[in-house]
């Protein structure tokens, strides 16, 4: 069965500190991949998606099939970047969710 | 044009209340999907419209949950009998015909008292 897992709930840093956060995910085919993020009081929206192999707000993504990962990855935080990540893998149809990380950025 | 709305943006309701939560997508979008975020929890998907097809509904967390969908546009959940265990905000998202990006309404945040 197709399944996106975030094992961290919570996952708290210094500004300025690395971050990454965890996706794993199992899937039969070729995999498409998606970080969305909400904000406070915004709405949830797209971050990047795998295909793209862009970097947005200093974030990038690497699928690696062989760990069944994609990672969401900056090399220093910014109090900004606090919110809620979630990774999502598309499904033919429509798209999969996991249950989302919190990153907490702390000045 | 507009993005995905949904109301009411806030309701609160007594314990065994019915509710409807209206979603409208973005024009031309043929996908919509609802989804419940709990308070401090993530993303639950509740069901699925593409198109003219049979929705998926294998989110729905129990038989008091129901929604529609006429053609591409508007879509409205309905949750019967309403418990505390309701409480949470649901989202609707909306994308186009076999395309991968959702695209997400404000919510409406549903307080069962």
């Amino acid at each position: 069965a197709q399944r996106v897992t975030q094992p961290e709930k919570l996952l708290s840093v210094f500004k300025g500190a690395p971050v990454e956060l965890k996706c794993n995910y199992s899937y039969s085919g070729s995999p498409e991949l998606f970080w969305y993020v909400q904000y406070s009081r915004q709405r949830l929206q797209l971050l990047l998606r795998h295909i793209s192999r862009e970097s947005i707000k200093g974030f990038t993504a690497d699928l690696n099939k062989g760990e069944t990962s994609f990672h969401l990855k900056k090399p220093f935080a910014q109090e900004e970047d606090s919110a809620m990540y979630y990774c999502a893998l598309y499904n033919t149809d429509k798209l999969i969710f996991g249950t989302g990380t919190r990153l907490q950025v702390f000045p | 044009g507009a993005g995905v709305s949904q109301s009411p943006s806030n309701k609160v309701t007594e314990k065994g209340k019915d509710v409807e939560l209206r979603c409208d997508p973005i024009s031309g979008h043929t996908a919509l999907y609802w989804y419940r975020q709990r308070l401090g929890q993530g993303l639950e998907f509740l069901i699925y419209f593409q198109g003219n097809s049979a929705p998926d509904k294998s989110g729905l967390p129990s038989d008091r949950f129901s929604a529609e969908r006429t053609g591409e546009s508007v879509s409205t959940l309905t949750i019967q009998r309403t418990q505390q265990e309701d409480s949470a905000v649901y989202l609707c998202a909306s994308g186009g015909a076999w395309t991968d990006t959702q695209y997400f309404g404000p919510g409406t945040r549903l307080t069962v008292l």
